[in-house]
């Protein structure tokens, strides 16, 4: 069965440091992955997305991740937070029947 | 712009007394998505409809209804609310079914019962 497992639930980065957020994924099929943002009382937006293209995959806002079949993980990676990052953010899983999401990871940056 | 809007931003109703959510695209979107997202939680999808065609998640319980009058908008209808379903819904849209990945989120509808 297919699963998308967020690592941690809330990462808390200084402002300028770099950002990890880890996503790990089980399928038996070649899987499409999405990194998505939700600011506090607002929707979702999409942040990247991996469909079997480059395996790096580089997303708005400075943000990008890399999918790696090896580790069956596609983590989101920043070099630089800004607090403007602070959110919530949520790893997905896409096949042609199914949308799976991600428990979510809150990202605080500390000033 | 072309969006997705939610209206009310926050709604409250008594337990039991039926609500109505709304939901609003001018994206021209084909399929539009109306999840439940609790404190903390990831969303939850509920149901779909692609066109006119209504898709239910197996696990939404039946206390939850949706109607799509036209492309434009879609309408979450909770009969007889209880105390667990209050939290944010959200709508969002997608081109078509091969899209569903890249979907257009609404700001949601935060839903208190009291």
């Amino acid at each position: 069965a297919q699963s998308v497992t967020q690592l941690d639930s809330h990462v808390s980065v200084s402002e300028g440091t770099p950002v990890l957020l880890r996503c790990n994924y089980s399928s038996s099929y070649s899987p499409s992955l999405f990194w998505y943002v939700q600011h506090p009382n607002k929707g979702l937006q999409l942040l990247l997305k991996y469909t079997s293209a480059a395996t790096l995959v580089k997303g708005i806002n400075g943000f990008e991740a890399e999918f790696k079949k090896s580790e069956t993980s596609f983590h989101l990676t920043k070099p630089s937070a800004h607090m403007s990052d602070a959110a919530e953010y949520f790893c997905l899983y896409s096949s042609a029947s199914k949308i799976i999401f991600g428990s979510g990871t809150r990202l605080s940056i500390r000033p | 712009d072309a969006m997705v809007i939610q209206n009310p931003r926050y709604q409250v109703t008594q337990f039991g007394k039926p609500v109505t959510l709304s939901c609003s695209q001018t994206l021209n979107h084909n399929v539009m998505y109306w999840y439940q997202q609790k404190s903390s939680q990831a969303p939850k999808l509920l149901f779909h409809y692609y066109d006119k065609d209504f898709n239910n998640e197996a696990d939404t319980p039946d206390n939850f209804q949706s109607r799509r009058p036209n492309t434009s908008f879609c309408f979450l209808d909770i009969r007889s609310p209880g105390l667990g379903d209050a939290a944010m819904y959200l709508c969002a849209t997608s081109r078509d079914l091969d899209t569903r990945y890249e979907q257009y989120f609404g700001p949601g509808t935060r839903l208190t019962v009291t």
